[in-house]
């Protein structure tokens, strides 16, 4: 069956500092891609998405590549704010409507 | 346009009494899905429906859950006899026409405490 595995958290990082989030599928097919985001207190929001290998999806200094050969899909940031402190979810889609497989999902803490 | 609208933000019910959940999709929205999130876990899937049909409800505990979408009005997730292992962040979320990569839009969830 579809999974996906998160690296564990909480992440918790100084402000500026580089952050990977590593995120590895299995899927039959060929998936979509996608990050969300969970601020405490709210829904998800959609990140960034990648639709096919080597895709690259990018939004607000996050970036996340689609590679087939490694099934990973890792999000990055160079310099991260306290502001981006939040719960980050890696998921995949495979049929062509929204049965999401998520991840557990990685807290990210940032200290100023 | 208004988001997904869930309704409401924060409910809190006794043992053995229901949990209705609501849910307004985005405008020109047919698709409709819910999820359920444990406290420290991810989303779990629960049911996907459109209008006036229930399409995957693979997710669905076989008993005390339903799940309807009528012709008018929001979606309902319905809980009966609620117990305290409901407890959880119940989340909706819609999709439009179906094209392949299509994200689904979250709503900002009901967080159903039963004490």
């Amino acid at each position: 069956g579809n999974s996906v595995t998160q690296m564990e958290g909480p992440v918790t990082l100084s402000e500026e500092a580089f952050l990977t989030i590593n995120c590895t599928y299995t899927a039959t097919g060929y998936p979509s891609l996608f990050w969300y985001v969970q601020y405490p207190g709210e829904g998800l929001q959609l990140l960034l998405k990648a639709t096919k290998a080597d895709d690259k999806g990018s939004n607000k200094g996050f970036e996340a590549t689609y590679r087939k050969e490694t099934t990973s899909f890792h999000l990055e940031k160079g310099s991260v704010q306290v502001s981006d402190s939040a719960v980050y979810f890696c998921a995949l889609l495979t049929d062509s409507w929204g049965k999401f497989q998520f991840g557990a999902g990685t807290q990210v803490v940032v200290t100023p | 346009n208004a988001g997904v609208m869930q309704n409401p933000r924060h409910l809190v019910r006794r043992r053995g009494q229901e949990a209705r959940l609501r849910c307004s999709p985005m405008k020109g929205h047919s698709h409709v899905y819910w999820y359920r999130q444990l406290p420290e876990e991810g989303l779990k899937f629960m049911v996907y429906l459109q209008k006036e049909n229930i399409i995957d409800e693979s997710g669905m505990p076989k008993e005390r859950f339903s799940a309807e979408f009528p012709k008018e009005g929001p979606s309902i997730l319905r809980i009966q006899q609620v117990v305290r292992g409901d407890s959880a962040a119940y989340f909706c979320a819609s999709s439009p026409d179906l094209v392949h990569g299509t994200e689904a839009f979250f709503g900002q969830g009901t967080r159903l405490t039963v004490v």
